[in-house]
């Protein structure tokens, strides 16, 4: 399986952008790069998801690098209520639907 | 927007007992999933579902765990005979499809404690 890595926390100020980093060396073509996080107490929560090109939601843009063995998940003006572990996993067309949760990063936002 | 719902929030049990977990998925969803999060630890999967069969299941669920879709709005994960390692919050997931770009969407969870 393909694997990701993230650093385990990150700060940001709130009102400024964030950017979530993660490295996915392994990755296959057919891998789609979905990122999901977990508020305190809550579920996880889809983010976004995307397989070569950037993507851009409601919630957050995801960049992705020209080789995909790295991409960016992008707040663009942190909020209080974005204080959460960001987890960025490898889909895999064949696996069946599972997701793969690794440690995610932990993201504090300051006032 | 459409969620999926969990009960009860918090479930407390004596070690031996059984223990039903529900949840019910968004409508329109075919397939379903279970995951557990031992505190402190990552986030697991336990056990996926779709046309009334277990599509995959991990090394945690084993024969003292099973699922239903009892009426087709519920889903259900029950632990037959429960042990202290069992405490931990469970998930439940579902989605329109287990295409690798189909998103999941998760319940807030049940929290079992296992006395």
């Amino acid at each position: 399986d393909a694997k990701t890595t993230q650093p385990n926390s990150m700060e940001s100020n709130e009102e400024e952008p964030v950017h979530l980093p993660c490295n996915h060396s392994t990755i296959s073509g057919t891998d789609y790069i979905h990122w999901y996080r977990q508020l305190p107490s809550q579920g996880p929560e889809y983010v976004i998801h995307g397989l070569t090109s950037n993507v851009n939601n409601r919630m957050a843009s995801l960049a992705i690098a020209e080789d995909r063995k790295s991409s960016t998940l992008i707040l663009h003006r942190a909020t209080l209520r974005d204080a959460a572990v960001y987890y960025c996993i490898l889909t895999f067309y064949n696996q069946g639907g599972k997701l793969i949760f690794g440690q995610g990063t932990e993201l504090s936002v300051k006032p | 927007e459409p969620e999926v719902t969990q009960t009860p929030s918090h479930q407390v049990t004596q070690m031996g007992q059984e223990v039903i977990l529900r949840c019910v998925p968004i409508s329109n969803h075919l397939y379903f999933y279970w995951y557990r999060q031992i505190l402190g630890q990552k986030v697991e999967f336990l056990v996926s579902f779709y046309n009334n069969e277990i599509s995959e299941k991990s090394e945690i669920f084993d024969d003292q765990f099973s699922v239903e879709r009892p009426d087709g709005s519920n889903f259900t994960l029950k632990i037959r005979s429960t042990k202290l390692e069992d405490s931990a919050m469970y998930f439940c997931a579902s989605s329109i499809g287990t295409a690798s770009n189909q998103p999941q969407h998760f319940g807030d969870g049940t929290r079992l404690s296992i006395l």
